[in-house]
């Protein structure tokens, strides 16, 4: 069955540095979006990436759109620890069906 | 604030019990997910009402069953609780079945001994 896989697990930086998850699916997707969760909270919803190649931009989040439409990107810059938490993609399949993937953890060290 | 509410936040059974919990969905939403999230792990789909209807499935057993009223709320129910189901367990609300931008509520924390 489809699977997505997101890479690092997780991710320890110096607040002011740049942080960037992968996000790789087994097959072609219709659309990715992305969530992010605090500790001890739920997921919220990023963004949602529908188009070859797109890139979206939120402030200091640039979020990428393969031009397979296999794979994702989040990449933040200039992290701040309000950016602490975890970042989950999520994909559709058949059946009105959702998968997330397993998360990217980021630690913002002051 | 999402609008998506879930009761109970905590809850504590016993291996064997049953357990029902409950989600309101945010207003003019009419289908919901529930989602279930292991320590340390993404959520993990376990069904999708929409109008009243099941109309998708992830690979949980059917002692994972549910309920979507009139009003959209819904309800999941799992009976013959084992110590595995021991998760969060997180309802989205969303504006149609196809995937669009869901928005979770604050989920409840179920821990079967």
């Amino acid at each position: 069955g489809q699977q997505v896989m997101q890479i690092p697990q997780y991710q320890h930086v110096q607040e002011g540095e740049d942080f960037t998850t992968y996000c790789n699916s087994s097959t072609t997707l219709s659309n990715i979006q992305w969530y992010k969760q605090r500790p001890g909270g739920h997921p919220v919803f990023l963004i949602q990436l529908v188009k070859s190649g797109e890139v979206k931009k939120q402030k200091r989040l640039t979020f990428q759109f393969g031009e397979a439409k296999k794979n994702s990107s989040l990449h933040i810059t200039a992290t701040q620890t309000t950016d602490v938490g975890t970042y989950f993609c999520a994909v559709p399949t058949g059946g009105f069906k959702t998968i997330f993937g397993a998360g990217t953890r980021l630690f913002v060290k002051a | 604030e999402t609008g998506v509410t879930q009761s109970p936040t905590h809850l504590i059974k016993t291996r064997g019990q049953q357990v029902t919990l409950r989600c309101s969905s945010q207003s003019g939403h009419n289908t919901v997910s529930w989602y279930q999230q292991a320590l340390g792990q993404g959520p993990q789909f376990i069904f999708q009402y929409y109008r009243e209807e099941e109309n998708g499935r992830g690979n949980f057993p059917p002692r994972f069953s549910g309920l979507q009223f009139p009003n959209y709320s819904s309800e999941l129910n799992v009976n013959a609780l084992e110590l595995d189901d021991s998760a969060l367990y997180l309802c989205a609300s969303s504006a149609g079945r196809l995937n669009t931008e869901a928005f979770f509520g604050q989920g409840t924390r179920l821990t079967v001994v």
